[in-house]
């Protein structure tokens, strides 16, 4: 299976504490998203990473790629207690923009 | 601007029952994406449709699944008949052609088969 791997699958934190979450892939890749799904909601696109970068960052957000380990990680700074939620990373193999998601972080920030 | 809209949200039904998912993507994206998701497999991809052409339905877990797009504004998810290990969470999602990568996700139907 293609299927990216997600690490932790579940991360529990007090809020105003960072939370990073990895993920792991088998094959190059043209770009990686990440998205979160709120409890009973669909998922909702955070942010994309290209395979010619490295890092990139959107509000509370950091996003790095290691292409030479297949791996990505999202750091979610001074958390707060809606951003409990599991978080995906997508991936693109083919350039196709088929997707292919992960397992999931499952995300619990504590008031 | 209305995000994806998905109906029912709901479906309860038993075994042996065709049902049908109904999937309205945001106006002015040309493609359109069904999953499914389950505690056991996570989110699958069953099928995408670019220009409400199937480009790729090998995700499609058998025939009992069929899928068609009419026109830009309306897709179907049907299941004929249904079994109990279809219970899942189906989601639709569409992407614009100038944001391709960038997928906005549907509410979803909780599909229970009994």
């Amino acid at each position: 299976s293609q299927q990216g791997e997600e690490d932790p699958q579940a991360l529990s934190i007090q809020e105003g504490e960072n939370a990073t979450m990895n993920c792991s892939y088998k094959t190059s890749i043209n770009n990686l998203q990440w998205y979160r799904q709120n409890s009973g909601r669909g998922l909702v696109h955070l942010i994309l990473i290209r395979s010619n970068e490295r890092e990139k960052h959107s509000g509370r957000l950091r996003v790095t790629l290691d292409t030479s380990k297949k791996s990505s990680s999202l750091l979610i700074t001074a958390s707060r207690a809606a951003d409990t939620a599991s978080y995906f990373c997508a991936t693109d193999y083919s350039g196709t923009y088929k997707y292919i998601f992960g397992t999931g972080t499952r995300l619990k920030v504590l008031a | 601007d209305a995000g994806v809209i998905q109906s029912p949200r709901h479906e309860v039904t038993e075994m042996g029952q065709e049902v049908t998912l109904r999937c309205k993507p945001i106006s002015g994206h040309n493609s359109l994406f069904w999953y499914r998701q389950t505690m056991m497999r996570g989110l699958e991809l069953l099928i995408y449709f670019n220009n409400n052409v199937p480009i790729d339905d090998s995700g499609m877990p058998e025939d009992r699944f069929s899928a068609k797009m009419p026109n830009a504004s309306f897709s179907t998810l049907k299941i004929q008949p249904s079994e109990p290990r279809d219970s899942a969470v189906y989601f639709c999602a569409s992407s614009s052609r100038i944001i391709q990568e960038t997928q906005y996700f549907g509410p979803g139907t909780r599909l229970l088969v009994l």
